[in-house]
């Protein structure tokens, strides 16, 4: 149970474009999402935290407005790449709570070409 | 601020050896611990975690983790590696004055050989 699903998996852009990258919780209803950011062999960096129905608390130095998310419904949070360059192209993966843990999507790997 | 130390960036070991993959914390209150496994471009895997009660912790794929208060570790361990278990290894604390987001630690390789 409490399984993520995130899509896609990869995808490549072109510069300039938007990129919207899903996470839906299958069994379970994530009233709290979390999206992560990690470059390659290294740590997971917090980008934000996402709650149904509010406005996503963004980490310091994240790009509010170049990193768009929504948890409009409690099976469903989206993390919109904004006018991509390729500084962006990374591995992003969503967590949601469950219980005292956290499952976690697949990831997502974004390539800015 | 809650945080997390690992203090190796690689771990070799030869399969059929134990291995253990180390964790510090710094926590104030009770620590919420938790370690994770990632294989290349996929998402993390939940091993086990430390919330309150025994010390010794018995998670996934066999792996164990011992939650030690005076030495504030919290190392992954497994009596027998396989090759299979070559992956990313992450440890990770809950910060509950932030809204309980995960923090790690800074990833371990485990390369286990043949």
């Amino acid at each position: 149970g409490a399984v993520v699903s995130q899509h896609p998996s990869w995808v490549i852009c072109k510069s300039g474009t938007s990129v919207k990258i899903e996470c839906r919780s299958l069994d379970f209803q994530a009233t709290t999402m979390f999206w992560y950011r990690q470059f390659p062999k290294q740590s997971l960096m917090l980008m934000a935290t996402s709650n149904e129905g509010s406005k996503a608390t963004y980490e310091q130095g994240v790009e509010k407005d170049k990193f768009l998310i929504n948890h409009a419904s409690l099976t469903l949070s989206t993390l919109t790449v904004t006018s991509a360059h390729p500084e962006d192209s990374s591995f992003y993966i969503c967590s949601a709570r469950v219980n005292r843990g956290y499952t976690f999507g697949s990831g997502t790997r974004l390539t800015v070409v | 601020a809650q945080s997390v130390a690992q203090p190796e960036d690689q771990v070799n070991v030869a399969e059929g050896n134990p291995l253990t993959v180390k964790c510090t914390y710094s926590v104030s209150g009770n620590p919420y611990l938790f370690w994770y496994v990632q294989y290349p471009n996929r998402g993390l895997q939940f091993l086990l975690k430390y919330i309150t009660g025994d010390n010794l912790v018995k998670g996934s794929y066999g792996f164990e983790a011992e939650f030690n208060k005076s030495q504030t570790s919290f190392h992954l361990k497994k009596p027998s590696a396989l090759v299979s278990d070559s992956a990313l290894y992450f440890c990770a604390v809950r910060d509950d004055n932030q809204g309980g987001k995960l923090i790690f630690g800074q990833g371990t390789e485990l390369s286990v050989k043949p």
